[in-house]
């Protein structure tokens, strides 16, 4: 298993700011994820945050609007940049842990509730 | 594509109450499929699962069996609790791939 923290945990911003949401796992693992949950709506894959290379966006998502960072195996960023009303959702990190089974189960953070105004 | 469809909510039960939570699935393959819990103020975490056709997950007294033919995978509990009460999420993850593909979740509320 894996417990993992989210920094900050809320947040109300102004609309045209950035946001850098923090998420430190208690182990090393090798897949990290970003997935943002909009009102009324299920999880959406943002990336897949890739240590010491680049993220993997997911259509509809680019590297300006969420720069991410993964300096090592237990730590990654999420920035939501230049907001708007519209990034008014919950972002949550998830990781991979390599099961037994025929897959592996992913874990995921408490998330951060961001508004914006 | 792949995609996941849930019973809306909120459903409201008594406790002891019998519960079930609808989910259909479109999928090419064999996706192993996944319920998922998210308690107030916590993360999600997984519930159950079912990785091939005919598997019956089961964990905290709740079922799901993988039914292929009519590709579903409700999830049952024969008398829930008020601590029961939270946002349930049907998912599915495509035939050897990572991308978890969930549906919108059904908020359950429990009465005492």
């Amino acid at each position: 298993s894996a417990v993992i923290s989210q920094k900050p945990s809320r947040d109300i911003c102004q609309r045209g700011t950035s946001l850098t949401i923090q998420c430190q796992v208690d182990s090393q693992v090798t897949m990290m994820f970003w997935y943002r949950q909009q009102p009324g709506q299920s999880l959406t894959l943002i990336a897949t945050a890739n240590q010491g290379s680049e993220a993997t966006y997911e259509s509809g998502f680019v590297i300006d609007k969420f720069p991410i960072s993964r300096p090592n195996l237990t730590f990654s960023t999420l920035t939501v940049s230049n907001m708007s009303p519209e990034d008014s959702s919950i972002y949550l990190c998830s990781v991979e842990v390599l099961g037994l089974a025929s897959y592996n189960e992913q874990f995921f953070g408490p998330g951060t509730r961001l508004t914006v105004l | 594509g792949d995609s996941v469809t849930q019973m809306e909510g909120p459903v409201t039960l008594s406790e002891e109450a019998f519960l079930t939570i609808n989910c259909t699935y479109t999928a090419t393959g064999y996706p192993s499929l996944f319920w998922y819990v998210q308690y107030p103020g916590e993360g999600l975490q997984l519930l159950l699962k079912a990785t091939k056709a005919d598997d019956k997950g089961s964990n905290k007294g709740f079922e799901a069996t993988y039914r292929k033919e009519t590709t579903s995978f409700h999830l049952e509990k024969g008398s829930v609790q008020v601590s029961d009460s939270a946002v349930y999420f049907c998912a599915l993850t495509p035939n050897r791939d990572d991308k978890i593909i969930f549906g919108k979740g059904t908020r359950l509320h429990i009465l005492p």
